[in-house]
């Protein structure tokens, strides 16, 4: 257990819909970084914050969003849903957000998202 | 832009030696990361080189050489709960955390 949480742990939807995946980081991890995993596109670096704020941006599209709200918990909103963002969506959390370190992030079990 | 490269499928059998390399391409290099992730489960942190050298960790290794922007992730006495796929990482060019993954070594180990 990496003792980051995320829910649901699955969801099923329709195009076109709008959906929010939840993530709560390791006890007293400031960062929290959003991945996506599809069988095509491997893992991907979506977005990062640290204590609340947006720190770097991947690929992410313009339909999806996150924030990382005061109790550090972050949410990613996926909007407009198409069936190609049917993908396990994993966040992780960090201690920090840059410098040097042991470089560990730390994987939640993941959201996996089936668009119909 | 940032690009790792790593053979798709290793295959070992119990007991046995394997080393999947990686090489990357990046315009800021902040050290190299592995993790590994069983099917269904989530990507786990195993080891990180910011330095030339070998860092060990039980029976699992990491090298590093950067003048070569290559790595490999060594791991020995293989045992089938070995069997998973190892994604090697860098972090952002500016040296921020966030990690480009290579495509992923599928690791088979058969008795």
């Amino acid at each position: 257990d990496s003792g980051v949480t995320q829910t649901p742990k699955h969801l099923i939807t329709a195009t076109g819909q709008r959906v929010t995946l939840r993530c709560s980081p390791r006890s007293g991890d400031l960062s929290v970084y959003w991945y996506q995993q599809s069988l095509d596109q491997g893992l991907q670096f979506l977005i990062q914050y640290y204590n609340g704020e947006e720190r770097a941006k991947g690929n992410i599209l313009e339909r999806f969003s996150a924030q990382q709200f005061p109790d550090l918990h972050s949410e990613l909103n996926l909007s407009s849903l198409e069936l190609g963002d049917s993908a396990l969506y994993f966040c992780a959390s960090s201690a920090g957000t840059s410098g040097p370190s042991t470089d560990t992030q730390y994987f939640g079990p993941g959201t996996r998202l089936t668009v119909l | 832009g940032q690009s790792l490269e790593q053979p798709s499928e290793v295959t070992a059998v119990e007991g046995a030696i394997v080393q999947i390399n990686c090489t990357y391409q990046t315009s800021g290099f902040y050290g190299l990361s592995w993790y590994q992730q069983h099917d269904g489960g989530a990507p786990t942190f195993l080891s990180y080189n910011a330095l030339d050298g070998l860092e060990e960790t039980g029976r699992f290794s990491s090298f590093l050489s950067r003048s070569d922007s290559y790595g490999y992730l060594l791991l020995q006495e293989l045992q089938m709960k070995d069997s998973a796929s190892y994604f090697c990482a860098v972090r952002d060019p500016t040296g921020r955390r966030a990690l480009t993954f290579g495509s992923g070594t599928r690791l088979q180990v058969q008795p």
